[in-house]
């Protein structure tokens, strides 16, 4: 069955710095990935989407990159702020599938001053 | 504008207790998801409508879950006889047909 990882464990870093984060999936290529950013008692909320033809995508101070060969994305936050901490989940869709979102557990990403 | 709402936002049952859990997406959307998180998970997808039509019920973990929206609007999710395992947030999510889903704020269910 499809596997999506995210990094379990919280990022850290500090105020300014890029933050970084990563989504790895097994088998199958999705027709699309997307990233929802989620704050504590809180629905998801969309940030990115970027499809399996495409290899970046760029909105604002976010970066979206997805390898189909290496089944990867990344997640890129330029010049972060703590209001950017928050939970990141990655979300696969496949062709077919009513688009219904597969997630990943999420990473806890803490941006301090 | 509004956005999904849901209610309750809290709700504690005992268990064997049913349940019934409220979605109001955003108005004129064709479809619905209802999603189930537990804590420190991403969601998983229980069931999906496209209007009034169920088309994808795969998610729903057991036949004590049942999920209908009758006028293609409101979307009700109902757990019968609740079991601990139970215990998660439920999130349910409209789209107007595209890509990206608008989630609502989800509904903290704590079986005892």
């Amino acid at each position: 069955s499809q596997k999506i990882e995210q990094n379990s464990e919280a990022l850290n870093i500090q105020e300014g710095k890029t933050a970084t984060l990563t989504c790895n999936y097994t088998n199958y290529s999705p027709a699309y990935l997307q990233w929802y950013r989620q704050d504590p008692g809180r629905g998801p909320v969309f940030l990115l989407l970027i499809r399996e033809n495409e290899k970046e995508k760029r909105k604002e101070r976010l970066k979206v990159t997805f390898d189909t060969t290496l089944k990867q994305s990344l997640f890129h936050i330029t010049a972060s702020q703590p209001a950017d901490s928050a939970t990141y989940l990655c979300a696969l869709v496949f062709s077919g599938g009513y688009n219904k979102l597969i997630f990943g557990a999420g990473t806890r990403l803490a941006v301090h001053p | 504008g509004a956005g999904v709402s849901q209610s309750p936002r809290y709700k504690v049952a005992k268990r064997g207790q049913d349940v019934a859990l409220r979605c109001d997406p955003i108005s004129g959307h064709v479809s619905l998801f209802w999603y189930q998180q537990a804590l420190g998970q991403g969601p998983e997808f229980l069931t999906y409508f496209q209007n009034e039509a169920q088309l994808d019920k795969s998610g729903l973990p057991s036949d004590r879950f049942f999920a209908e929206r009758p006028e293609g609007s409101v979307s009700t999710l109902k757990i019968q006889r609740t079991q601990q395992e139970d215990s998660a947030v439920y999130l349910c999510a409209s789209s107007p047909l595209g890509e990206t889903q608008y989630f609502g704020p989800g509904t903290r269910l704590l079986v005892l």
